[in-house]
């Protein structure tokens, strides 16, 4: 069975504290991607990565930054937290191309920003 | 660009009744589709995808999809509904060159006894 596992399922932190939210695959993905989930809006891409070293914005990147060091790993930091980041968070890793292009995803880390 | 469009937000049906819940897509290429579902409180979980093979494509748990490029639609149905199928589900689909998944906004599918 694929599995994307995410560090945290809960995480409360305060404003201005500098989070890390971590995600590890471990299907030899090229794609993985970070999507923030809030009622009403759907899923919304905030980063995704092609390759190691290698990112896209999405469509809501502002405030965030990744890290893609290792095929298997990517991180979501968020530099300087704020209470409008508090949301359900999204991990996901997909092949680029070619039938299997299916995302699969993490449990999903819910962050609260306090 | 691709992207998709989820009709209602809600949806509630009867134990046993249809389900339909309503996704249009937009594409100048042939695209790839999913609908995916997610419990409470869990990730995303894949129900089937498309990828131009067959337009009716079947998925677990009893849901299918039929890709109609006439009305550009994928829309997911299910004959009779059970409890177990309450959920949020997304419908979902790829676009630019490194196949970015775009979704819409979900569908609440409440099952009432």
């Amino acid at each position: 069975d694929v599995k994307v596992t995410q560090s945290s399922r809960y995480l409360v932190k305060r404003t201005g504290e500098k989070v890390f939210l971590e995600c590890v695959q471990d299907m030899d993905h090229e794609n993985m991607f970070w999507y923030r989930q809030d009622p009403g809006l759907g899923l919304r891409l905030i980063y995704f990565s092609y390759d190691v070293k290698m990112k896209e914005k999405g469509d809501i990147p502002e405030g965030y930054s990744v890290s893609r060091e290792k095929k298997e790993r990517f991180s979501l930091i968020l530099e300087s937290a704020s209470t409008n980041q508090t949301s359900m968070y999204l991990c996901a890793s997909s092949f680029p191309t070619g039938a299997d292009t299916e995302a699969f995803f993490g449990q999903g880390t819910r962050l609260t920003v306090v | 660009a691709q992207s998709v469009t989820q009709l209602g937000s809600h949806v509630s049906v009867s134990e046993g009744a249809l389900v339909l819940l309503r996704c249009n897509y937009s594409s100048s290429v042939p695209p790839y589709l999913f609908w995916y579902v997610q419990y409470p409180n869990q990730g995303l979980q894949l129900l089937l995808k498309y990828t131009s093979a067959a337009t009716l494509v079947k998925g677990i748990n009893g849901f299918e999809a039929e890709f109609k490029k006439s009305e550009t639609s994928f829309h997911l149905t299910k004959p009779s509904a059970h409890m177990s199928d309450a959920a949020e589900y997304f419908c979902a689909g790829l676009s630019g060159g490194y196949q970015k998944v775009t979704f819409g906004t979900g569908t609440k599918l409440q099952v009432i006894p």
